[in-house]
């Protein structure tokens, strides 16, 4: 399978504790995001690297988030004193870089569903 | 901040019928994609739109990048079982150099067999 993976699928915390997550993009893709989902609503932005480099971050990326991309390759979101409206769906995406920077399609992988207890 | 409105909200058809659904916005976009979503999986891209006015196909599904770069359609012809999901539309304003995508709050499809 050469899609998006997310490690892992689900996870339950309880309010207070750390959680990361890990994504890995589709080879060859320079490009990762990275999307909170709550029910009922569409995908929302949160951060955005460009091989290992962080360009853009939602304001909903409080400081309690950090996201990294150390070699251009996975990425990892944590979650620092998770509180339960941490929970939602986080899902990531890839994407190529095309020519003169403009970019296409973003692929998502499954997600990983966090529940704070 | 942009946001994006899609109607309907949710659609109870029989099998066989076409499907039509919109998405707006209050902003220009200069990309529309349109994504798949069944439960607890990450969005399946449907369609890729690049330029005003374009349509584009993907077997049963058609979708179209409307001529004020606001709005976009996509229309489902002779529904199966397999179209249950929930659709998204998304957005993305590459002129001002944003990557992110920007979502409608999904319409949910159910099918009558």
């Amino acid at each position: 399978d050469t899609g998006v993976s997310q490690d892992p699928r689900h996870k339950i915390t309880k309010r207070g504790q750390n959680v990361t997550f890990r994504c890995d993009p589709i080879s060859e893709h320079n490009r990762l995001y990275w999307y909170r989902q709550t029910l009922g609503q569409g995908p929302e932005f949160l951060t955005y690297f460009q091989n290992e480099a962080q360009l853009e971050k939602s304001r909903l990326l409080s400081d309690r988030f950090s996201a990294e991309r150390p070699k251009g390759s996975f990425s990892t979101l944590e979650i620092q004193r998770t509180e339960q409206g941490d929970s939602a769906m986080y899902l990531c995406a890839s994407s190529p870089q095309r020519l003169a920077g403009q970019t296409y399609e973003q692929y998502f992988g499954p997600g990983t569903r966090l529940t704070v207890t | 901040g942009q946001q994006l409105n899609q109607s309907p909200q949710s659609m109870f058809i029989q099998e066989g019928e076409d499907v039509s659904m919109n998405c707006t916005s209050s902003s220009i976009f200069n990309t529309w994609l349109w994504y798949k979503q069944d439960p607890g999986e990450g969005p399946v891209l449907l369609i890729a739109l690049y330029k005003a006015g374009e349509l584009t196909s993907n077997g049963r599904l058609t979708a179209q990048f409307g001529i004020t770069r606001k709005d976009s359609f996509l229309n489902i012809s002779a529904s199966i079982p397999s179209d249950v999901g929930i659709y998204f539309c998304a957005g993305q304003n590459r002129i001002q150099g944003a990557q992110k995508l920007v979502f409608g709050q999904g319409t949910r499809l159910t099918i009558n067999p």
